[in-house]
Parts: structure tokens; C-alpha cells; sequence
């Protein structure tokens, strides 16, 4: 059973434009949300956060949105970049299940140049 | 810099052979994980510890065991390496809950 699910598996965008990456889960107990980044042979590395207090997180030219009602969150990178090429996972924890992470499938990010 | 090193970055072992892979971090964090990714799953927990001596099983133990002897250093065992434990092995560590992981660049493991 997926409790986070990455419904696209890729997505390309040209340099410059906005990239959207989607996220959905369905464990209500879910109050902490993270995105990673990983490039090949890498380990993934911490992104962004986001608590389920906020609705909105920014960093840079990342920003994390959550809507807990639709138990959905998405990360937008504006603008994109051709470096931000990688596979991005958001991940979920939950305090009653000791804040062990979640992971999602993966989104395959590609940006043209 | 915290730093996650996991032993092999490269490994290829037989059916049945006994398997260790292992981490080691250098920030005394207490929070340790295995994952396996694998395309089209994700990530994948296999075991964590929150202590010393202290392990708990994540969502596919079967097959696999750990150790966490010293602080720093959490090993993962596969006792009897099969086919289907062909994958990509990564080991995280965090200080605090909701702390976010730093994660190991990862041991691909193939099994034939």
C-alpha cells in the first residue's frame, strides 16, 4: 500500500520556466513533508520542508505547498535550471510512527537548455 | 559537513552467500536507516535504529538484519543474498525527528 504517491514518473521542462512536481498521500496522521533530490550514483539529498502547520514554504527558487485537505503537495522551482535535472522524491513522517520518513516513487525531472 | 559513508559503492555476490554492507557517519547522530530504491518503488525502509543495540524492522524486513554495536556504525545483513535483493542499498542518519536524513552515496548490490 503507497501512502505517498508520485503519479508522474517524468516530466520535462524547458530552462527557465516553471517546474511543478506533484505529490499525494494518504495517511492523515502524516504531519511533516520533505522533498530530496537525487542525481545518479548519489545519495538523495534534503531539498525543502514543509510542517503541516504551514501551507507554504520557501527556499530560494524552491517553494513547497501543502494542501492537507486534498492531502497534496507539490514543489515548484522557478525558474528552472538545467542542474536541477535529477530525480526529486517528496517523503512524509508521522509522529506517532516515530518520524521514520515515507518515501514516494520518484519524479524524473529533465530541464532543456 | 555530516558525512554518511557506506563501505562498497559496487557489489556482486551469489545466491546464498552471507552479505554485509556497511555505513558508517561521523556527526554522532543516534537515528540510522537502510532504504532500498528501486525502480518504480522508491524508497523503501528496511530497518532503523533510534539507539546503540537498538534496531526496528521498517516496512520489507524479511530477509534481511542489522547490527548497531557503536553509535556511528549500522550494518545490514543479508543472510541468505537472493536474486530479488538486487538493488540500490542507501543508509541515512539524522540528529532529530522531522531533522531531515543525510544520506550515504549508496551500495548497488547485485546478486547472481
Amino acid at each position: 500500500d503507497q501512502q505517498v504517491k508520485q503519479n508522474s514518473p517524468s516530466l520535462s521542462v524547458q530552462e527557465g520556466r516553471i517546474s511543478i512536481l506533484n505529490c499525494d498521500y494518504t495517511n492523515s496522521m502524516f504531519d511533516y513533508f520533505l522533498w530530496y533530490k537525487k542525481y545518479p550514483a548519489e545519495g538523495p539529498t534534503f531539498l525543502i520542508s514543509i510542517s503541516s502547520i504551514k501551507d507554504k514554504n520557501e527556499d530560494g527558487r524552491f517553494t513547497v505547498f501543502l494542501n492537507k485537505s486534498a492531502k497534496h503537495l507539490s514543489l515548484h522551482i522557478v525558474p528552472s535550471q538545467p542542474g536541477d535535472s535529477a530525480v526529486y522524491f517528496c517523503a512524509a513522517s508521522a509522529k506517532s510512527s516515530g518520524d521514520k520518513l515515507t518515501f514516494g516513487t520518484g519524479t524524473r525531472l529533465a530541464v532543456r537548455p | 559537513d555530516v558525512k554518511v559513508t557506506q563501505s562498497s559503492r559496487y557489489l556482486v555476490k551469489r545466491t546464498g552467500e552471507k552479505v554485509f554492507l556497511e555505513c558508517v557517519q561521523d556527526m554522532d547522530h543516534e537515528n540510522m536507516f537502510w532504504y532500498r530504491q528501486d525502480p518504480g518503488l522508491g524508497l523503501r525502509l528496511i530497518y532503523f535504529s533510534y539507539d546503540v543495540k537498538m534496531k526496528e524492522k521498517g516496512d520489507i524486513p524479511e530477509g534481511y538484519s542489522v547490527s548497531r554495536e557503536k553509535k556511528e556504525r549500522f550494518s545490514l545483513i543479508l543472510e541468505s543474498a537472493s536474486t530479488n535483493q538486487t538493488s540500490m542499498y542507501l543508509c541515512a542518519s539524522s540528529l532529530l525527528p522531522n531533522y531531515g536524513y543525510t544520506f550515504g552515496s549508496g551500495t548497488r548490490l547485485t546478486v547472481v
